[in-house]
């Protein structure tokens, strides 16, 4: 059984920093593209970033861009994302998930980031 | 970047019933649709992707249709456990994906 468990969410101070983990299980991690999703109070699901299977290639969104890190452990199986510069618009529920042929296949339960 | 537009916001619907959910996009996605399921507290479900077909596990009371800028998601003979947060997703422009703003469905 697939399972993505995220951890990290806490409550930090605009401007501080924060990094989330997520422990995948289930599937053979390294095959995959994996992705950090977020949830924001009122504006629905917004990608954040995702990373290709040896974190060759990674990619952000433009709100986040320069302020956050994704990367990856393929032996420990886990995601990560460095969070610096926290605003509080980057509040909100992150997921984590995985990626099959452009197609975001399963996510976690998510951890909850508030700003404030 | 890529608008998905869902509508209604909300939609109220009784038990037994079908419930009608549209997205629609501000350009053509051709069939690079998914739909996901979202309830509080759990992981968002894969339901519906290419547009129409069924996730694994996936049951056939939920259909999808469309392609381009149109897409439908239906629910058939509805259950109390379908109440959730319902959204679309465009994965034609990957890696700049995005989601409509997702439908709320209750059950009466």
């Amino acid at each position: 059984e697939v399972q993505l468990v995220e951890s990290g969410g806490v409550v930090v101070q605009p401007g501080g920093s924060l990094r989330l983990s997520c422990a995948a299980s289930g599937f053979t991690f390294d095959d995959y593209t994996m992705h950090w999703v977020r949830q924001v109070p009122g504006k629905g699901l917004e990608r954040v970033s995702l990373i290709t299977w040896n974190g060759g290639s990674a990619f952000y969104a433009d709100s986040v861009k320069g302020r956050f890190t994704i990367s990856r452990d393929n032996r420990e199986n886990s995601l990560y994302l460095q969070m610096n510069s926290l605003r509080t618009e980057d509040t909100g529920l992150y997921f984590c998930a995985r990626e099959k042929d452009r197609l975001v296949d399963y996510w976690g339960r998510g951890t909850l980031v508030t700003v404030s | 970047e890529i608008v998905m537009t869902q509508s209604p916001a909300t939609l109220s619907v009784s038990p037994e019933e079908r419930a009608t959910l549209s997205c629609r996009a501000s350009q053509s996605v051709r069939s690079n649709v998914a739909w996901y399921q979202k309830k509080p507290g759990q992981a968002p479900r894969l339901l519906i992707y290419g547009a129409s077909t069924r996730a694994t596990g996936i049951p056939a009371r939920f259909s999808g249709s469309g392609s381009g800028t149109e897409f439908i998601l239906i629910i058939r003979s509805l259950q109390s456990e379908d109440s959730a947060v319902y959204y679309c997703q465009q994965y034609n422009n990957w890696p700049m994906y995005t989601f409509g703003q997702g439908t709320k469905l209750e059950i009466k």
